[in-house]
């Protein structure tokens, strides 16, 4: 069964400076997709980046990046210039299923980032 | 702004109730996703539907059902209602139900059973 681990409870980060969130994922599909959304305290899900497991590249979104270590298998979050916006709880995701039935996310447990002044 | 909305924001209700939360999905998003987020089971997928179709069924209780009608909107029924199932309920809306797999999200409904 496909697996999402996030062993970072909580984290602290200074304003301006950059953090990695860990995600380790487990599957034995050759072709997966991640995703890392971000859960301020409003309650909403905010999508942030997406990397395919065929990307050659690392993929980027203005200040975040995702390290895609496939032989490791992880992807984690990388934020740069961390701003107080920042603050919130940090979900990583694999896509389950197949393209022609359904996809469905599989979630880890969440990084709570808190960004200080 | 995702472009998918759910109503209501919030529910409270006592238990033995049945509730329904609706969601819209994005203009021209086919899928409909249904999660649970509580703080004992975390994120969850519950069901999925494209065009109408059920396409998958994930850890959903016998007492929950869901459809989503012509229009595209979907319902999630949640009936014999315990303390148990107080949770904030997502629903997620894609294009198909392939592609990258990419989920926009909805506000939330935030459900409280007392």
């Amino acid at each position: 069964a496909q697996k999402i681990t996030q062993t970072q409870p909580g984290m602290f980060v200074q304003e301006k400076e950059a953090v990695t969130l860990d995600c380790t994922y487990d599957t034995s599909d050759p072709s997966y997709g991640l995703f890392w959304y971000k859960q301020p305290s409003s309650g909403e899900m905010i999508f942030l980046i997406y990397q395919g497991s065929y990307d050659q590249q690392n993929a980027t979104e203005g200040r975040y990046s995702l390290n895609f270590q496939k032989a490791r298998k992880s992807a984690n979050l990388v934020i740069s210039a961390s701003q107080l916006g920042d603050s919130a709880m940090y979900f990583c995701a694999m896509r389950e299923g197949r393209m022609d039935s359904s996809y469905k996310l599989i979630f880890g447990s969440g990084t709570r980032l808190l960004v200080r002044p | 702004d995702s472009g998918v909305t759910q109503t209501p924001k919030h529910l409270i209700t006592a238990t033995g109730q049945r509730v329904t939360l609706r969601c819209s999905p994005r203009s021209g998003d086919l899928s409909v996703y249904w999660y649970q987020q509580s703080l004992d089971q975390g994120l969850q997928f519950l069901i999925h539907y494209y065009n109408g179709e059920e396409r998958a069924k994930g850890n959903i209780l016998e007492r929950f059902s869901a459809q989503q009608f012509p229009d595209l909107h979907s319902e999630l029924n949640l009936s014999s209602l315990e303390l148990g199932d107080s949770a904030l309920y997502f629903c997620a809306s894609s294009f198909s139900s392939g592609s990258l797999g990419e989920q926009f999200f909805g506000p939330g409904t935030r459900l409280t059973v007392l």
